[in-house]
């Protein structure tokens, strides 16, 4: 079975710019969340997506969103990009089962720069 | 306020010997604790997951141990390889449900093995 996939894998973007992340789960997998890991805070969660409705969402302001399509497949958008905003962006998916084990399977992960 | 915390930061050690690896956690309730292994540059992939009733997990030469009453687990590496130098995560869940927002994530340990 193929994993979870990242596109792209890296990205150079400009303070001000938005940029789009795209995540597709392993198949099967209903369940995306999406996480920011920097040096000095490690992983931090954004927001996760059930069957194409946010179900959960961290503490982001709203520059960040993201959404879930009929095939699993996630996206995640940053507006108005800063350059705190810089980091390696993890998209997970979960296999379905007892929810409370909540197993996440990461991609590889997208290294955003913000110049 | 849940926290995970991890030590030491970093560690060198050289190849073929044993490491301990630490994580404390003050999440309440607690669903399941995991350990993550991160190679540089990729994603977090699985090692071991307890639940509350399971104090030992073994993975190949990784052991994990987990004592509930003091909140505390351990990752020991045994006959250490070049190829475990990576970033070790540990990961606590609590019972909400099992959304991700449950996940309390470590800063990890960032483990270097020399020749």
């Amino acid at each position: 079975k193929a994993g979870v996939t990242q596109t792209p894998r890296y990205l150079i973007k400009t303070r001000g710019q938005q940029v789009t992340l795209s995540c597709s789960p392993i198949s099967g997998h209903r369940s995306v969340s999406w996480y920011q890991q920097t040096p000095g805070q490690g992983l931090q969660f954004l927001f996760e997506y059930f069957s194409e409705t946010q179900r959960n969402k961290g503490n982001f302001p709203g520059r960040f969103s993201g959404r879930q399509f009929s095939n699993s497949r996630s996206e995640m958008n940053v507006s108005t990009l800063e350059l705190g905003d810089s980091a390696l962006y993890l998209c997970a998916s979960s296999p379905p089962g007892l929810a409370r084990y909540n197993e996440q399977f990461f991609g590889p992960g997208t290294r955003l720069t913000v110049l | 306020k849940n926290q995970v915390e991890q030590s030491p930061q970093s560690l060198i050690i050289l190849e073929g010997k044993n490491c301990t690896l630490q994580c404390n956690y003050t999440v309440s309730p607690f669903s399941n604790l995991r350990w993550y292994k991160q190679d540089t540059g990729r994603g977090p992939v699985s090692l071991t997951i307890m639940t509350f009733s399971e104090n030992t997990k073994s993975n190949g030469r990784y052991t994990a141990t987990l004592d509930a009453d003091t909140k505390q687990s351990s990752l020991h590496i045994t006959a250490s390889q070049l190829s475990d130098s990576a970033s070790y995560i540990c990961v606590v869940s609590g019972n909400s449900g099992g959304g991700a927002d449950g996940l309390t994530f470590g800063k990890g340990t960032h483990l270097i093995i020399q020749p």
